[in-house]
């Protein structure tokens, strides 16, 4: 079984529709989760981060975390033609082990 | 806003050439990392760095890769002997403890 896994898609979504985006983790250590965009040949950019379950919001994005079932989400709501990008989610366990673990990304494309 | 920025943007080397590649980490930052990315993979956590010696490494990080923090700004990725397999984006990142890792924009290195 894979430590983190994420459907890979690619996603093809209309402008102004919400959009979900998941992973599930196999490693009860993982106390951090972030979600990160990534453009073609660039790198990861930060959207948020969060510690130990819960949900966070800013903006149009939303992170939920269930750490019961091992389960996050990402949701995009209004979505945008320059939200197209790949997405990753990624998570660390606390303490001294700082070394993110990466899902394979989710390619999303929102048309207009 | 500042930000991690890495040089160069492409490097092409030939098979068994070393190679270094730089990094200049977000200043008040004091954990560095690098990570790679083959094309099509995850990306996947090569080491990280704090207080002048390596804290973790994974699996990938062999004799043939080191890390070095010349001086007070710049943080580099030496690979002493490249191989095919090492062609890759490699993406340096920066965080204060226990908070968000940020990413700079990559080298993409081309082994030939």
């Amino acid at each position: 079984q894979k430590e983190v896994e994420q459907d890979p898609g690619p996603l093809s979504v209309p402008e102004g529709a919400i959009v979900s985006l998941n992973c599930t983790y196999s490693n009860s250590a993982f106390q951090y989760f972030m979600w990160y965009r990534q453009y073609s040949r660039k790198g990861p950019e930060l959207l948020m981060y969060t510690y130990s379950s819960g949900n966070k919001e800013d903006g149009r994005f939303t992170a939920q975390v269930d750490k019961s079932s091992k389960y996050i989400s990402l949701f995009i709501r209004d979505s945008q033609p320059s939200d197209s990008a790949t997405y990753l989610c990624a998570m660390r366990s606390s303490g001294s082990a700082r070394q993110l673990t990466f899902g394979s990304g989710t390619q999303l494309t929102v048309l207009p | 806003e500042p930000e991690v920025t890495q040089t160069p943007s492409h490097q092409v080397t030939q098979m068994g050439q070393e190679v270094i590649l730089r990094c200049v980490p977000i200043s008040n930052h004091l954990y560095f990392y690098w990570y790679r990315q083959i094309l099509g993979q995850k990306v996947e956590f090569l080491v990280s760095f704090y207080n002048n010696e390596i804290s973790e490494k994974s699996e990938i990080f062999d004799d043939q890769f080191s890390v070095e923090r010349p001086d007070g700004s710049n943080f580099t990725l030496k690979i002493r002997s490249t191989k095919l397999e090492d062609s890759a984006m490699y993406f340096c990142a920066s965080s204060v403890p226990d908070n968000e890792q940020f990413f700079g924009p990559g080298t993409r290195l081309t082994v030939l």
